[in-house]
C-alpha cells in the first residue's frame, strides 16, 4: 500500500507561473523526499526534508513539512517547460525504506 | 561517474515465460533497491539489499519473484512464470549506505510487457 498521497493528481500551468502540489501521509516518518520523473522512467532526487525541519529551499523549489498534519508541499516557482514531469513524495521509515505516493503530473506550457 | 544502469531497457515476453532483469548500481554503493511502477502509479517497493545483510524481501508480491545480488554489486530480479499483471516498469536504485537520510539514485528502468 502507498504511504503518501499527492494532490492534485494533475496540474497544468503556463511558463512563469508557480506550481504547488501537496502530499499527505499516514504514519510517522524520519524524512520526506521529493522526486521528479520524466517520461515514466528514472526518478531524480529533488530535495529531502527531515522530520524536525519545517521548510527547505533548493533553487526554485520550496518544500514545507507539517508533521502535526502529516503533510508536505512542494512549490516550484517561475515554472519552465522543462519542469514538465511527474512529481512524487516519498516517506522514509526507520530503516531508510521509501514509500512513494501516486504522484502529481505537472504540464508546463510555453 | 556512471549512474545506475539497467538492462534490458524494454522486454516483451509471453505469459508463462521467465524473465531476468539486471541492475548495475553506482560503484561503491552498498545499498540496492528494486521497485515496480505500474502505469500511472507510484513506485511499489519490492526488495532491498544492504551490504552482506539478509535482503528485505517484504515487498515481493509472490514467490514467483526473486532477486539476488552477487558480490555486493550487480543485482538480478527474476520473475518466473510471468503473468500479464507483472507488466510494469521495474526500477532499480542504489545508495551509499542505505540508512535514513541517504539519497537513492535511480536507473532508467526496464519496461516489461507480458503478452
Amino acid at each position: 500500500s502507498q504511504q503518501g498521497e499527492e494532490d492534485p493528481q494533475a496540474l497544468s500551468i503556463q511558463e512563469g507561473e508557480n506550481a504547488t502540489m501537496n502530499c499527505s501521509y499516514k504514519t510517522s516518518i524520519n524524512n520526506l523526499q521529493w522526486y521528479r520523473q520524466n517520461s515514466g522512467r528514472g526518478l531524480v532526487h529533488l530535495i529531502l526534508i527531515r522530520s524536525n525541519e519545517r521548510e527547505k529551499h533548493s533553487g526554485r523549489l520550496r518544500v514545507t513539512l507539517d508533521t502535526s498534519k502529516k503533510s508536505s508541499s512542494l512549490l516550484i516557482t517561475a515554472s519552465r517547460a522543462a519542469d514538465t514531469a511527474s512529481y512524487f513524495c516519498a516517506t522514509e521509515d526507520s530503516w531508510g525504506k521509501l514509500q512513494f505516493g501516486a504522484g502529481t503530473q505537472v504540464v508546463v506550457t510555453p | 561517474g556512471a549512474g545506475v544502469s539497467q538492462s534490458p531497457s524494454n522486454k516483451v515476453t509471453e505469459k508463462g515465460k521467465d524473465v531476468e532483469l539486471r541492475c548495475d548500481p553506482i560503484s561503491g554503493h552498498t545499498a540496492l533497491y528494486w521497485y515496480r511502477q505500474s502505469l500511472g502509479q507510484g513506485l511499489e517497493f519490492l526488495i532491498y539489499f544492504q551490504g552482506n545483510s539478509a535482503p528485505d524481501k517484504s515487498g515481493l508480491p509472490s514467490d514467483r519473484f526473486s532477486a539476488e545480488r552477487t558480490g555486493g554489486s550487480v543485482s538480478t530480479l527474476t520473475i518466473q512464470r510471468t503473468q500479464q499483471e507483472d507488466s510494469a516498469v521495474y526500477l532499480c536504485a542504489s545508495s551509499l549506505w542505505g540508512g535514513v537520510g541517504d539519497t537513492q539514485y535511480f536507473g532508467p528502468g526496464t519496461r516489461l510487457t507480458v503478452l
